[in-house]
């Protein structure tokens, strides 16, 4: 079935590192996929989002590419700071449903 | 802030009991969702909601229900609770127009604890 596969955390990274979190789908069709964040306590926020294929999403010095010959879209930034501490989840929505299916999510954290 | 409101932000009660989860969308967004999150399965996708018809459903429990209201606000209805209910609700909302896709904007969630 449809499943999204996320690199297993978690990761601990010194600030003004470079940051990569892998993240695979398996879907049929062309979904959309998104990156979403959670801070400690609090809900998830949409970080970034593609919806077709070599689509480049990107925000806040974050940037995924929807590579549909690897059915993949990793998440990279070039220089992490402690605030980027957080759960990162890898998700898409198929063609035609609009319901989420997440990664098991990635925890980063970032040490001064 | 997203602009979803949950209610409560959090909930403790005991076996075999029944709660509600309320949540209200986004101004103008006609779908909403409800997503579990727990340790051991993750996040998963419960149900959706649009303009008040059953859209699509996941992975909900029989105990579990939910229905959306004219003003557009939902409410998670989870009965005959078992401590492996426990687990974080959260709400989302959508704009939805034919068959274009948007994002969702998640709610704080409701942390429930079944004891």
């Amino acid at each position: 079935g449809d499943s999204v596969t996320q690199m297993e955390g978690p990761v601990t990274l010194s600030e003004e590192a470079f940051l990569t979190i892998n993240c695979t789908y398996t879907a049929t069709g062309y979904p959309s996929l998104f990156w979403y964040v959670q801070y400690p306590g609090e809900g998830l926020q949409l970080l970034l989002k593609a919806t077709k294929a070599d689509d480049k999403g990107s925000n806040k010095g974050f940037e995924a590419t929807y590579r549909k010959e690897t059915t993949s879209f990793h998440l990279e930034k070039g220089s992490v700071q402690v605030s980027d501490s957080a759960v990162y989840f890898c998700a898409y929505s198929g063609a035609g449903s609009y319901q989420l299916t997440f990664g098991k999510g990635t925890k980063l954290s970032v040490i001064p | 802030d997203s602009g979803v409101t949950q209610t409560p932000k959090h909930l403790i009660t005991a076996t075999g009991q029944r709660v509600t989860l309320r949540c209200s969308p986004r101004s103008g967004d006609l779908s909403v969702y409800w997503y579990q999150q727990s340790l051991d399965q993750g996040l998963q996708f419960l149900i959706q909601y649009y303009n008040g018809e059953e859209r699509a459903k996941g992975n909900i429990l029989e105990r579990f229900s939910a229905q959306q209201f004219p003003d557009l606000h939902s409410e998670l209805n989870l009965s005959s609770l078992e401590l492996g209910d426990s687990a974080l609700y959260f709400c989302a909302s959508s704009v939805e127009l034919g068959s274009l896709t948007y994002e969702q904007y998640f709610g704080p969630g409701t942390r429930l604890t079944v004891t």
